[in-house]
C-alpha cells in the first residue's frame, strides 16, 4: 500500500523558519509535491521534487531524499499569511500514475 | 478557461436525494480528479480520469457514487441516495498530465450539506 505521514500541527513565530516533514511508503515512487490550502480555499501547488535535493522558490524550499523516503517543506521569513494547511503528495506509478495526498499539516504563525 | 470551475458552490439537500456536482477543467488538461474533504481533514481521493483511458475509480466510497467525463472535458460527480456522512467539500482538480509533475489545479469546490 501507500502511506504518507506528516505532523498534524506546527506553530512558529513571524519571521522565523519552519520545516514541515513528510515521510512516505510507496511503490513506484515518482515524485513529491507540496500544496498550500488556506481556510475556506482550494489547495494551490507550491513545489515538486522528482530528484533528490533542494528546490527553491522564493521563501519556500522543498527537499527530497528518495533513499530515505523523506521530504520536507521549508518556509523562511514566516508571515502571518503563511498560516494555512500544507499537504505533501506522492506521485507514484502502480500500473498507472496516481497522486496520493497526506493528511496535511496545519501551520499557525504567531506575531 | 482561466481556471477550474465547479458548480454549484453550495448544495443543501435532503437525505435520500440524488445530487450532481459539475467540474469544468482547464482547457487542454487531460487529467481530472475528484476529491472529498471533510472539515479540517485531508483530501480523500475519489476518482481520476486520464485522457481516453478507463477512469481510476478506486477511491469511490460506495456504489452510490459515480462520475463521468464527457468529451474529455466537463465532468459530473453524481451521488445517489445521499447520506449525512456525504456532507463535505467536493474538490475537482485538473492537470496537464504530459507535463510530468502532475501539478494539479483545484477548483473552488462544492460544499455539500445533507440534512
Amino acid at each position: 500500500g501507500q502511506s504518507l505521514e506528516q505532523p498534524s500541527e506546527v506553530t512558529a513565530v513571524e519571521g522565523a523558519i519552519v520545516q514541515i516533514n513528510c515521510t512516505y511508503q510507496t511503490s513506484g515512487f515518482y515524485g513529491l509535491s507540496w500544496y498550500q490550502q488556506h481556510d475556506g480555499g482550494a489547495p494551490t501547488f507550491l513545489s515538486y521534487n522528482g530528484l533528490d535535493g533542494l528546490e527553491e522558490t522564493g521563501r519556500f524550499s522543498s527537499f527530497l531524499s528518495r533513499s530515505d523516503s523523506y521530504g520536507y517543506l521549508l518556509l523562511q521569513e514566516l508571515q502571518m499569511k503563511d498560516s494555512a494547511s500544507y499537504f505533501c503528495a506522492v506521485r507514484a506509478f502502480t500500473g498507472g500514475f496516481k497522486t496520493i495526498f497526506g493528511a496535511g499539516t496545519r501551520l499557525f504563525v504567531k506575531a | 478557461g482561466a481556471g477550474v470551475s465547479q458548480s454549484p458552490s453550495n448544495k443543501v439537500t435532503e437525505k435520500g436525494k440524488d445530487v450532481e456536482l459539475r467540474c469544468d477543467p482547464i482547457s487542454g488538461h487531460t487529467a481530472l480528479y475528484w476529491y472529498r474533504q471533510s472539515l479540517g481533514q485531508g483530501l480523500e481521493f475519489l476518482i481520476y480520469f486520464q485522457g481516453n483511458s478507463a477512469p481510476d475509480k478506486s477511491g469511490l466510497p460506495s456504489d452510490r457514487f459515480s462520475a463521468e467525463r464527457t468529451g474529455g472535458s466537463v465532468s459530473t460527480l453524481t451521488i445517489q441516495r445521499t447520506q449525512q456522512e456525504d456532507s463535505a467539500v467536493y474538490l475537482c482538480a485538473s492537470s496537464d498530465w504530459g507535463a510530468g509533475t502532475d501539478t494539479q489545479y483545484f477548483g473552488p469546490g462544492t460544499r455539500l450539506t445533507v440534512l
